[in-house]
């Protein structure tokens, strides 16, 4: 079946310093990749996604590229902010025919803390 | 709606008691699901509707749990004689179409079964 894994957190870093929250996936064929972000006391929302290999998945500072030969698609933001603390949802949906159903499957978060 | 909306917010509840949680997606989404995060856990799948029917139940955990859907709008969760290991936050996503893709999320409904 397809997974997602993640590594564990918490992570806690320093203001400006660079993260890296690894992702990698089991999916056959080429599924679309998604991070999501859960802010305190919200629900998930979409930070980025890509759908196809060697695409980069880009948005306030966050970057993730969609890497087939490793299976990976890591989220990277050169300098974090106080305000990006928050828990980190890698996802992907299996590759599929358009318009069906397709299940989302969600690692189990990394949960990032930036000091200031 | 402007977003997902879910309530209560908070549900304190005694084991043994049922409980409803509900749903108010994205008006014109026709996709809604329900998920449960446990704490330090990620999100489990509970049920997909597209509309008001049912095509992939199969994250129910028991036949304590129902959900349904009505007018292609509003869903309402049952969890039925709660247990102290129903506690969680009860997330729900609503998105267009056929449901692939991007899901936009309600802030949840923390329970807690004393």
């Amino acid at each position: 079946g397809n997974s997602v894994t993640q590594m564990e957190g918490p992570v806690t870093l320093s203001e400006e310093a660079f993260l890296t929250i690894n992702c990698t996936y089991t999916a056959t064929g080429y599924p679309s990749l998604f991070w999501y972000v859960q802010y305190p006391g919200e629900g998930l929302q979409l930070l980025l996604k890509a759908t196809k290999a060697d695409d980069k998945g880009s948005n306030k500072g966050f970057e993730a590229t969609y890497r087939k030969e490793t299976t990976s698609f890591h989220l990277e933001k050169g300098s974090v902010q106080v305000s990006d603390s928050a828990v980190y949802f890698c996802a992907l949906i299996p590759q599929g025919h358009s318009g069906g159903y397709q299940k989302v499957t969600f690692g189990t978060g990394t949960k990032l803390q930036v000091i200031p | 709606g402007a977003g997902v909306s879910q309530s209560p917010s908070n549900k304190v509840t005694e084991k043994g008691k049922d409980v409803e949680l509900r749903c108010d997606p994205i008006s014109g989404h026709t996709a809604l699901y329900w998920y449960r995060q446990s704490l330090g856990q990620g999100l489990e799948f509970l049920i997909y509707f597209q509309g008001n029917s049912a095509p992939d139940k199969s994250g129910l955990p028991s036949d304590r749990f129902s959900a349904e859907r009505t007018g292609g709008s509003v869903s309402t969760l049952t969890i039925q004689r709660t247990q102290q290991e129903d506690s969680a936050v009860y997330l729900c996503a609503s998105s267009p179409g056929q449901g692939g893709g991007i899901q936009y999320f309600g802030a949840g409904t923390r329970l807690s079964v004393l």
